[in-house]
Order: structure tokens, then sequence, then C-alpha cells
């Protein structure tokens, strides 16, 4: 059982490049998020699902978009990127409500040169 | 709003005692805490609903007074693998989006 699966792991990116980072998950979970971590901070909401075809901001959505075709796939776009966006990228699934566990991928470190 | 942890940081040697607390400005529905090892995701540990009850995991337990919109994590006789950064994080109302506090990094040495 896979659960949630990032990739890349890694990335560099020039200024002003864009990219889309990966998220899929197995357990048919309908609510699907984007953290940002940056160095020695708590994580921090970009978007999040509820569903597919559903998608909303959360506290640090500017310079990012995402989709939601799929039950098992919620990609976040970067558009433009800034160095301000270098972070670790977490994204994480749960069940039902956000009141229940969250599911975390293993995390995508991005730098922005 | 961002919840408040306390303290930022604590060191301990193995089989020591340790309370991390989460204090929010705002009435609070639930509160989720998680542990995150060094360069690895945050694992789930405990959800507390408002009620006040107490919540255990291994020999790390939990409290919500929701009067006080606080909450404390217990670890007790820690071990070295407790090591890591703790996070707690609200949702103010019922399906709220959590919000996240900046964390306590707790260093278990033997």
């Amino acid at each position: 059982n896979a659960g949630v699966t990032q990739t890349p792991k890694f990335r560099i990116l020039k200024i002003g490049q864009s990219m889309t980072l990966q998220c899929t998950q197995d357990m048919n979970h309908n609510y699907m998020y984007w953290y940002r971590q940056d160095p020695g901070m708590g994580l921090k909401l970009i978007y999040y699902s509820v569903g597919a075809g559903i998608t909303d901001k959360g506290e640090v959505p500017n310079g990012y978009n995402v989709s939601r075709s799929t039950t098992e796939d919620f990609p976040l776009r970067l558009e433009l990127a800034a160095p301000s966006q270098t972070s670790v990228y977490f994204c994480a699934s749960s069940y039902g409500s956000p009141n229940e566990k969250l599911f975390f991928g293993s995390g995508t470190q991005l730098s922005v040169l | 709003q961002q919840p408040v942890q306390s303290p930022q940081a604590v060191i301990l040697r193995e089989g020591e005692d340790a309370v991390i607390n989460c204090s929010s400005s705002k009435a609070l529905y639930s509160v989720h805490w998680y542990r995150q090892k060094h360069g690895e995701a945050p694992v789930f540990l405990m959800i507390l609903l408002k009620g006040g009850e107490q919540k255990g995991h291994e020999k790390i337990s939990a409290s919500f007074n929701e009067k006080k919109q606080q909450s404390s994590l217990y670890l007790t006789a820690s071990q070295l693998s407790y090591s890591g950064t703790y996070f707690c994080g609200t949702e103010g109302t019922s399906g709220s989006r959590l919000t996240f506090g900046e964390g306590t990094q707790l260093t278990v040495n033997p």
C-alpha cells in the first residue's frame, strides 16, 4: 500500500521557470492538501481539495495553482518561480473531514535560484 | 491565527519526562498532534476533540482544555525514538482548515 506519493523528491529551478509537483494517493481519500514548510517553521496550507473538481485556497496560495481531475491526483503548479518559493512541499490526504488524521507524502525539496 | 507552542526546544536525557504546550487565541474545536523526524514527513500522533478528553499513544498522552483554548502533550519516560519536532494543529470550528504551530524541537540524549 503506497499511501501518498510525491514526485520529484528534489528540484532546483531558476527564477521565472515553471514546474508541477505531482501527488497521488491510493487510499480513496476525498480530501487532499498541499502544505509548504520553510526551514524551522510550521506547515502552511497552500491549497486543498474536498473532492474531484473542487479546490480552494489556503493560507498562502499566491504563485501556485492546483487542479483535481480525479480522486487520486492533486498536482501543484508553480508559475514563474521566485526565491520566496524555496521550501519543502508536502502533499497530504484524509478520508473525511479535516478533523481526521492526515497522511503525508515524503515531501519535495524545492530550491529557486 | 497560528497557535503558539512552548517551549520552542527541549533537551532531555533518556527516561525523563517532558510537556509541550499549544495555545490558541480563539476557540477550538479540535487539536491535532504530529511528530516529524529530521528530513521526513510529519506523522500523526493523535486528535483531541473539544470535551476535555485525554488520549494516549504508547507513553505519549495529551489533554485538551477548551476553556483555556490550549492543549498539552505529555511524553513520559522518553526514549531516543521520541526525538523530533512536535507540531500541534488547531481547528477553530468543525470543518475548518488546520492551522499548525511552529513546532517544538525535542532532543532525547542517551
